[in-house]
């Protein structure tokens, strides 16, 4: 069965740019969750989604991150513009909310590096 | 607000020897509680759960009990091999939200043969 599905896994760019990392849930997930992991602050949750509707963005560092999921199957985290403090891997983790407790299934990440 | 609070690693232990990874936890109500593993590379995956107190869950030969009276959730193994290497994370959810899931801060463990 195919998991969560994160791309790129690696993405390396300058300060400035934009960047977009995308995630696909598992077919039939109705959560999805965006997190982001360093050493520094550990695992963070960005923001979830249930049904495609933002429910909690309040981990959203700033203006400059933004996230959508404009339908079940797909969803992008963007940051625009990137700083090098924003260096971290991205992860995007999916599950079936409503029906006791089910696991959140994570991707492999995203890797990104600001220079 | 709701947390999770872990032993601080890096943990390094001999191939054989006993593991016990600290967890406790902050919240209203009765929530779930979950050992999340990360291996290098990799996503978190689910490796035990409790969903009530007295609970033991357990899988791969780790085991935790949920102990309410302390808010407890130590993760234990009797016996590691070194493919156990990875970071384990504490978690909690509570009952009343949508799927959202605290995570600890990580604990690191390096089994060396």
């Amino acid at each position: 069965d195919a998991g969560v599905i994160q791309s790129p896994r690696h993405e390396v760019t300058e300060m400035g740019q934009e960047v977009t990392l995308r995630c696909k849930p598992i077919s039939g997930h109705n959560s999805l969750f965006w997190y982001r992991q360093t050493m520094m602050r550990g695992l963070e949750l960005l923001i979830y989604f249930n049904n495609n509707v933002p429910i909690d963005d309040s981990g959203m560092p700033e203006d400059r991150f933004s996230a959508k999921m404009p339908n079940a199957s797909f969803s992008t985290l963007k940051i625009q513009p990137s700083e090098p403090r924003d260096s971290a891997v991205y992860f995007c983790a999916s599950s079936l909310a409503g029906q006791g407790y089910q696991p959140q299934h994570f991707g492999d990440g995203t890797r990104l590096s600001i220079l | 607000g709701d947390s999770v609070t872990q032993m601080e690693g890096p943990v390094t232990l001999s191939e054989e020897a006993f593991l016990t990874i600290n967890c406790t936890y902050t919240a209203t109500g009765y929530p779930s509680l979950f050992w999340y593993v990360q291996y290098p590379g990799e996503g978190l995956q689910l490796l035990l759960k409790a969903t009530k107190a007295d609970d033991k869950g357990s899988n791969k030969g780790f085991e935790a009990t949920y102990r309410k009276e302390t808010t407890s959730f130590h993760l234990e193994k009797g016996s590691v091999q070194v493919s156990d290497s990875a970071v384990y994370f504490c978690a909690l959810k509570r009952e009343t939200s949508y799927d959202k899931v605290i995570f600890g801060p990580g604990t690191s463990l390096s089994v060396i043969p």
